[in-house]
């Protein structure tokens, strides 16, 4: 199968404090890979779609300065988010696909709960 | 803003049980449609990927079903056991969205021995 982990699984910030999620496909490249977040009781919510060497696409209302994405390989991408604010706290997710097409599948990592005090 | 619909939003059945749900999104520029179960405390695990109308897809006792024309897909679990309990999500591309994916919010199912 194809293998995405994540990390950290858990993080408590501070706020003002900048906190980095890594995200690596671990069997397999991965052209695309793409940031979600979720809310309680909401569905997941794509923030990014980055590929490997390029800047990431980001979706409408998502602060590029604020969620700093980084697809240095095509087996990393990382998620920076810049002077963390407890509206800030939640779920995130990301998933790692093998092409660029919405008929490829998209493997997932466990997720990132973060905290902002 | 797309909109996509999964019902119920919750489901007890009884181990051995069949049971179904429902996703429902735009027919409209329809691309693909993916399915996903997602344990508690693991990683979304991917189902299904359907893009032809009247498709029908099957893994074990799962089974998938896609309309594109009125815009609905049901998947569908045969006797139900406790391991099939988690939160099963769909979502939608659209035409020009490049692997874009818009979630429902899941239908948790809950299956009790």
């Amino acid at each position: 199968g194809a293998v995405v982990s994540q990390h950290p699984s858990r993080v408590i910030c501070k706020s003002g404090t900048s906190v980095k999620i890594e995200c690596r496909s671990l069997d397999f490249q991965a052209t695309t890979m793409f940031w979600y977040r979720q809310f309680p009781k909401q569905s997941l919510m794509l923030m990014a779609t980055s590929n490997e060497g390029s800047k990431a696409t980001y979706e409408q209302g998502v602060e590029k300065d604020k969620f700093l994405i980084n697809h240095a390989s095509l087996t990393l991408s990382t998620l920076t988010v810049t002077s963390a604010h407890p509206e800030d706290s939640s779920f995130y997710i990301c998933s790692a696909a093998r092409g660029v097409f919405s008929y490829n599948e998209q493997f997932f990592g466990p997720g990132t709960r973060l905290t902002v005090l | 803003i797309l909109n996509v619909e999964q019902s119920p939003q919750s489901l007890h059945v009884q181990e051995g049980d069949s049971t179904n749900f429902t996703c429902s999104f735009p027919s409209s520029n329809f691309y693909a449609l993916h399915w996903y179960r997602w344990e508690t405390a693991k990683s979304p695990e991917a189902l299904f990927v359907m893009t032809l109308n009247g498709d029908e897809k099957k893994k074990g006792r799962i089974s998938a079903t896609l309309n594109t024309k009125e815009g609905y897909s049901y998947l569908y679990i045969k006797g139900s056991q406790p391991e099939d309990s988690a939160t099963y999500l769909c979502a939608y591309a659209g035409g020009t969205s490049y692997g874009k994916l818009t979630f429902g919010q899941g239908t948790i199912l809950t299956v009790h021995p």
